[in-house]
């Protein structure tokens, strides 16, 4: 099956900073989203981007499918920001989301 | 509307019982998915139920089990727990079974085997 590595494992920002996470997928997938888990271990969906680039708001999300690998993008960010942000794809055609480690994020005041 | 809902949010169950958590989909979505997620770790696909059919199972034993009713929501079935399936386990649902659909998640219910 296919594999999704996450970098960095672990990020501390200060508030206002920016940052990039970054998903590589060891094959090509299907139906890539990106979430965010809160301490309370709800999953937000974030996007669904299969390719090209997308923005809600302070995040944005870019897809590039034939190289593998999809980005995160948090401007200006914000103690609720803090948390786990997980990408998923699946390979197979069924919803089968294949996770990644997942990337967690800490902002501090 | 509301969201995907689960129930119980929290239970603690004692080796070798048996659990039953249940999934409530977004309104007209037809598709549950159940993942396991272990402290530490990104969930883990359990099954996949797609108009009341089983469309997908992970690599998990035969003590667990799904099943999907025709309201589309769905229990997902643990029989004789161990110790190792102390974990989150999240209901995801979407519109249909196949990919191009965003997928959303419940708030989970976080089992306890003691």
């Amino acid at each position: 099956g296919i594999q999704v590595e996450q970098s960095p494992p672990d990020l501390i920002l200060q508030e206002g900073a920016n940052s990039t996470l970054r998903c590589n997928f060891s094959d090509s997938v299907n139906n890539l989203q990106w979430f965010h888990q809160n301490p309370w271990g709800q999953l937000i969906n974030l996007f669904y981007i299969p390719s090209g680039t997308k923005q809600n708001g302070r995040l944005s999300a870019t897809t590039v499918a034939t190289e593998r690998y999809s980005l995160l993008y948090i401007s200006s960010s914000q103690t609720t920001d803090s948390g786990v942000y997980f990408c998923a794809g699946d390979s197979g055609g069924y919803n089968k989301l294949i996770f990644g480690a997942g990337t967690r994020l800490a902002v501090h005041p | 509307d509301a969201g995907v809902t689960q129930s119980p949010t929290h239970l603690i169950k004692t080796r070798g019982q048996q659990v039953t958590l249940r999934c409530s989909p977004i309104s007209g979505h037809k598709s549950v998915s159940w993942y396991q997620q272990v402290l530490g770790q990104g969930p883990q696909f359990i099954f996949q139920y797609y108009e009341k059919e089983e469309r997908g199972r992970g690599n998990f034993p035969d003590r667990f089990s799904a099943r999907q009713f025709p309201n589309y929501s769905s229990e997902l079935n643990v029989n004789a727990l161990l110790l190792g399936d102390s974990a989150l386990y999240l209901c995801a649902s979407s519109l249909a079974g196949t990919s191009g659909n965003t997928i959303y998640f419940g708030e989970g219910s976080w089992l306890t085997v003691v």
